[in-house]
């Protein structure tokens, strides 16, 4: 149980152009997902708090119109990284949280690879 | 001061030796830890969670938590190379919408 997949697994795009990435929880419903980002050999870098039904909150110095979060349903939430510069390219993973089982617990999903080139 | 913090390493055991992992965390109101392990390229997968004070073991794992010094450890018994990975400790208080993770220790198990 527990399993949070992505979508897709690493994506190449040039500069200038927007890319989606999609979240899922496959057997529970997290009404609460985390978008991190992580550069090589640099700590994880929480980004957003994705909420179902109502509006991310974003960290503090990023830019909300740059990377939107969409949480649409208890099972799915997209990161658009819109306008991707090479300075964006980086491992980009989900986590959800299975909120019924009350355990606080976080569960990652295998991550995104984004190149832009 | 980090809200959490862990010693960056590398750390480096023999195969079969006892690894020991550390963390401390600001927020004394925190209920809930956890470690993660993070190999080199992937995401982080959850290996431990523990909630009150104590020793928690689950297989070659044993977790501890001191809230009074506000310090939580991650034991790894009869190390493995393929232990070799980054250990993250996370904690979250309990009006915190997010848990919060320290930068990780690389942890390198010698053959």
């Amino acid at each position: 149980g527990a399993v949070v997949s992505q979508h897709p697994s690493w994506v190449i795009c040039k500069s200038g152009t927007s890319v989606k990435i999609e979240c899922r929880s496959l057997d529970f419903q997290a009404t609460t997902m985390f978008w991190y980002r992580q550069f090589p050999k640099q700590s994880l870098m929480l980004m957003a708090t994705s909420n179902e039904g109502s509006k991310a909150t974003y960290e503090q110095g990023v830019e909300k119109d740059k990377f939107l979060i969409n949480h649409a349903s208890l099972t799915l939430s997209t990161l658009t990284v819109t306008s991707a510069h090479p300075e964006d390219s980086s491992f980009y993973i989900c986590s959800a949280r299975d909120e019924p089982k009350g355990t606080n617990e976080q569960y990652f999903g295998p991550g995104t690879r984004l190149t832009v080139t | 001061q980090k809200e959490v913090e862990q010693n960056s390493g590398p750390l480096s055991v023999p195969e079969g030796a006892i690894a020991s992992l550390n963390c401390t965390y600001s927020d004394r109101g925190s209920q809930s830890f956890f470690w993660y392990r993070q190999y080199s390229g992937k995401s982080p997968e959850l290996i431990m969670s523990i909630y009150s004070n104590g020793d928690k073991e689950d297989g070659r794992f044993t977790a501890q938590l001191n809230k009074a010094s506000q310090y939580v450890s991650l034991l790894i018994r009869d190390s493995q190379p393929s232990d070799s990975a980054t250990y993250l400790c996370a904690v979250k208080g309990p009006n915190a919408g997010k848990s919060t993770f320290g930068d990780g220790t690389t942890l390198t198990v010698k053959p």
